[in-house]
């Protein structure tokens, strides 16, 4: 199973944009990146997935390097609520299992 | 409203007990899963069945046994517990290709 590392910890203040990186050196044509985050005392939370092209939605943007070696998930304008815990995971094609890693822990100051 | 929903939320038992998990999801998903969280937060999976079919075990102690009784449905019962045993453990459902989604989890603590 490929893996993705990502940085232990970031911090950002409120209502600034954030970049969080992944990398995934190992990853092969037909997986996908997937973000999910995990609130304190909750159950991980489906953000966004691609494959090639960047990705937007309601939560945040997937930015995908072209070598695909690389990803960042921005979130425009950080709020408290967005302090979690975000994990960067390659999906192969439609298997069913998700290899979470390590994660990012994001704090976010007012 | 809840999607996947878990009980207990937390439950407190002795080594060498056995007790049960319950899932259910209410999605219309075909696949439901067992994730284990330990105190390092490392989320593992343990099982996967899909329409009632076990799919993915993955090398865990066989005092755990899944059971689906229905496609909605995926319990979890684990014999003579262990100290190591205690952990976050989150139910999820998805279909095919379709993200995860996961229960609240129950806090499991063998004393």
């Amino acid at each position: 199973d490929a893996k993705t590392t990502q940085p232990n910890s970031m911090e950002s203040n409120e209502e600034e944009p954030v970049h969080l990186p992944c990398n995934h050196s190992t990853i092969s044509g037909t997986d996908y990146i997937h973000w999910y985050l995990q609130l304190p005392s909750q159950g991980p939370e489906y953000v966004i997935h691609g494959l090639t092209s960047n990705v937007n939605n309601r939560m945040a943007s997937l930015a995908i390097a072209e070598d695909r070696k690389s990803s960042t998930l921005i979130l425009h304008r950080a709020t408290l609520r967005d302090a979690a815990v975000y994990y960067c995971i390659l999906r192969w094609g439609d298997t069913d299992k998700l290899i979470f890693g390590t994660g990012t822990r994001l704090q976010v100051f007012p | 409203d809840t999607a996947v929903s878990q009980t207990p939320k937390y439950l407190v038992t002795q080594m060498g007990n056995d007790k049960s998990i319950k899932c259910e999801q209410n999605l219309g998903h075909d696949t439901m899963y067992w994730y284990k969280q330990d105190s390092k937060k490392f989320l593992k999976i343990m099982f996967s069945y899909n329409n009632k079919e076990l799919i993915i075990n993955e090398t865990v102690p066989n005092r755990f046994s899944p059971k689906s009784p229905d496609k909605a449905h995926l319990n979890l019962h684990i014999n003579s517990l262990e100290l190591g045993d205690s952990a976050v453990y989150f139910c999820a459902s998805s279909s095919v290709g379709s993200p995860l989604h996961f229960g609240n989890g129950t806090r499991l603590t063998v004393t």
